[in-house]
Formats: C-alpha cells, structure tokens, sequence
C-alpha cells in the first residue's frame, strides 16, 4: 500500500545536538510539506516543498533545515539553534498544490532530555 | 491569500447525539475545501473534499459538509455521534501551501 513513513515515532535530544526526522512517502507525489503540532495547538508550517531540489521556509522555519534530493524523501533536521523543539512533528504530501488533498504520517514525538 | 477559521474550539455532545462544527473561509476565488480528523498520537485523516462539484459532500464514517458560498461556509456534520468520534478536527482551504483552522476538538459523552 502507498503512502507516508515517519521515523522514529520517539525521539530524544540532549541539549546543542542536531537531530534529523524522516519522511519518505511512495506515493508518487511532487509536494511534501513539514508541520509541528504543540498540545492543544493546530498546525504550524515549517517548510514545503513542491518539487525535487527546491523548498520554501513556513511560518516558523527558523533552527530547522530540510533537503529534497529525492522525490520521496523529505528530511528535516531540528538544529540545536531551535531552543524549544519539544513537540510532534507531522510530515505530509500531495499530488501537486492547492486542490488536491494531502495524505499525513503518523508523526515523530521529540523531547529534550 | 485564503483563510480558515474554525469558530468552535471545542464541541461537547452526547453519544447517539448530532454532531456541528463550524468553518468559514476566506477566499479571492472558489476554493477547494477540506476536512481532516486526526486522533491521539496520530496523523491527520481526510474525511471529506468539496472541488466545485456538489455543494453536499459525503465523506467518511457518515460525516458529510456543505458548502455555502453566500455564507462563505463549510460546516461539518454528522446525525448520531460515536464514541469513536472523539478527535480533533481541522477544515483546512486550499492554497500554496494550504490553510489550516485552528482545530476543534470534539468529545462525545456516554
């Protein structure tokens, strides 16, 4: 069956470390799209991308980095400038932009140790 | 650029109950709506999509939405609430990248 794989569904960072959440999808999609979810909260938008080697920052981009070298990979890497990561992070794709609905992971939990 | 705004941050029924959430949108154009539901530690789910074709829209486990032009709104509803229903729900407009409400998270009272 097609569709999105997060990894790891836990995650733990100890403090100045960098650490990269994966995102793969075999759904033939060109957009991938990377969301944080606080508790209680809606979604954020951290970074997109609708075509291979090419993105856009979110609305709260900053102390995170993506890369989209290939079409069904979308790795995106909590940097130690990101003081507050605690959070759940939902990856999605879709078909391409605006009238197509977007298909969601199961998403990655990361805490501070 | 469109918008979306969920005007119930949480709604309370009882179960064998209907179920209302409310959605009003903000959009230059028609847009193409969406709602998703999403449980406890999971991601989100498509339950229903309006694309300009019917203005009722049947989605899945009996929810259904309509669209409303003149009101500009995309309410979700469905007629007996399960217990099953309990999520959080968001109505999400299209756009690049798409807009997303704020959520509404329902519970459902034995």
């Amino acid at each position: 069956d097609g569709g999105i794989t997060q990894s790891p569904k836990y995650l733990f960072r100890k403090e100045g470390q960098n650490v990269t959440l994966s995102c793969e999808q075999n759904l033939n999609h060109d957009a991938m799209y990377w969301y944080r979810q606080d508790p209680g909260q809606g979604l954020r938008l951290i970074y997109y991308s609708q075509i291979v080697n090419d993105f856009q920052k979110g609305d709260i981009a900053e102390g995170y980095s993506v890369s989209r070298e290939k079409k069904e990979s979308f790795p995106l890497t909590v940097t130690s400038a990101q003081k507050n990561p605690t959070a759940f992070y939902l990856c999605a794709s879709s078909i391409g932009e605006g009238d197509q609905p977007q298909h969601f992971g199961d998403g990655t939990r990361l805490s501070i140790l | 650029a469109q918008s979306v705004t969920q005007l119930d941050s949480h709604v309370s029924v009882s179960e064998g109950t209907p179920v209302l959430l409310r959605c009003n949108y903000s959009s230059s154009y028609s847009p193409s709506l969406f709602w998703y539901v999403q449980h406890p530690n999971k991601g989100l789910q498509l339950l229903l999509k309006y694309t300009s074709a019917a203005t009722l829209v049947k989605g899945i486990n009996g929810f259904e939405a309509e669209f409303k032009k003149s009101e500009t709104s995309f309410h979700l509803t469905k007629p007996s609430a399960h217990m099953s229903d309990a999520a959080e729900y968001f109505c999400v407009v299209s756009d690049a990248p798409p807009s997303f409400g704020a959520g509404t998270t329902v519970t459902v009272r034995a």
